[in-house]
C-alpha cells in the first residue's frame, strides 16, 4: 500500500523558515516524479513544485519560486521542501502527492497523497 | 499563466446526472484529471488523461475534452459524491501544473 506521511509543519513568523518532509512506502520511490501541493483554509488546490524521478528535475509555481526548494532522498525515500521567506499568504495544508505512472518526468497526476502537515505563518 | 475557470458550485438531485466544467484556453489540446476532495481529506483522483479512470474509481464517472471545454460527468449521482471536484492540466509552456478553482457538488 502505498503511504506518504508529510511532517515538518507548525507555526512559523514572517520571513522565517520551515522544512518539510514526506516520508514515502509501498512504491519503488526512485522512479516517480513527485510534488507538493498546498491548500490554503477554506481555499482551492495551489500546486507548489514537482521534482522528476531523479532529482535533476524541479519546478516551481511563480508564487514561490526563489523562497522554496523542492528535492529528494532517494535512497531513503524521502521528499523535502524548504521553505524560505515565508508569508501571510503560504499559510496553508502542504500535501505531498506522487504521480499517476512512473517516468523520469512524470505526467503530474497525482494518484497518492499524504494527509497533509499545515503550516501557519502568523507574528 | 494558464487559467482554468470551473463553477464555484454545482447542484444535483439523487439518481441524476452531474456536469461539472472545466474552460481553458484550447483546453482540448492538453490532457485534463479530475479529482474529488471530500471535507478534510486529501484529494482523490477520479479521471486522468481526459477520460480514463484510475482503478478503483466507479463507471458513473467519465470525462470529456474538446475545444475549450473539459467536462466531468457523474451519472446517477449518490449522496457519497458530494464533494469539491478540481480540474487540473500541465501547462507544458510554463512547466507549471494548474489546477481549476474548484466545484462544490451539493447533492439535493
Amino acid at each position: 500500500e502505498v503511504q506518504l506521511l508529510e511532517s515538518g509543519g507548525g507555526l512559523v513568523h514572517p520571513g522565517g523558515s520551515l522544512r518539510l518532509s514526506c516520508a514515502a512506502s509501498g512504491f519503488t520511490f526512485s522512479s516517480y516524479a513527485v510534488s507538493w501541493v498546498r491548500q490554503a483554509p477554506g481555499k482551492g488546490l495551489e500546486w507548489v513544485s514537482g521534482i522528476s524521478a531523479s532529482g535533476d528535475g524541479t519546478y516551481y509555481a511563480d508564487s514561490v519560486k526563489g523562497r522554496f526548494t523542492i528535492s529528494r532522498d532517494n535512497s531513503k525515500n524521502m521528499l523535502f521542501l524548504q521553505m524560505n521567506s515565508l508569508r501571510a499568504v503560504d499559510t496553508a495544508v502542504y500535501y505531498c502527492a506522487k504521480d499517476l505512472a512512473a517516468g523520469e518526468e512524470g505526467n503530474y497526476y497525482f494518484d497518492s497523497w499524504g494527509q497533509g502537515t499545515l503550516v501557519t505563518v502568523s507574528s | 499563466s494558464y487559467v482554468l475557470t470551473q463553477p464555484p458550485s454545482v447542484s444535483v438531485a439523487p439518481g441524476q446526472t452531474a456536469r461539472i466544467t472545466c474552460g481553458g484556453n484550447t483546453i482540448g489540446s492538453k490532457s485534463v484529471c479530475w479529482y474529488l476532495q471530500r471535507p478534510g481529506q486529501a484529494p482523490v483522483l477520479v479521471v486522468y488523461d481526459d477520460s480514463d479512470r484510475p482503478s478503483g474509481i466507479p463507471e458513473r464517472f467519465s470525462g470529456s475534452n474538446s475545444g475549450n471545454t473539459a467536462t466531468l460527468t457523474i451519472s446517477r449521482v449518490e449522496a457519497g459524491d458530494e464533494a469539491d471536484y478540481y480540474c487540473q492540466v500541465w501547462d507544458s509552456s510554463s512547466d507549471h501544473t494548474v489546477f481549476g478553482g474548484g466545484t462544490k457538488l451539493t447533492v439535493l
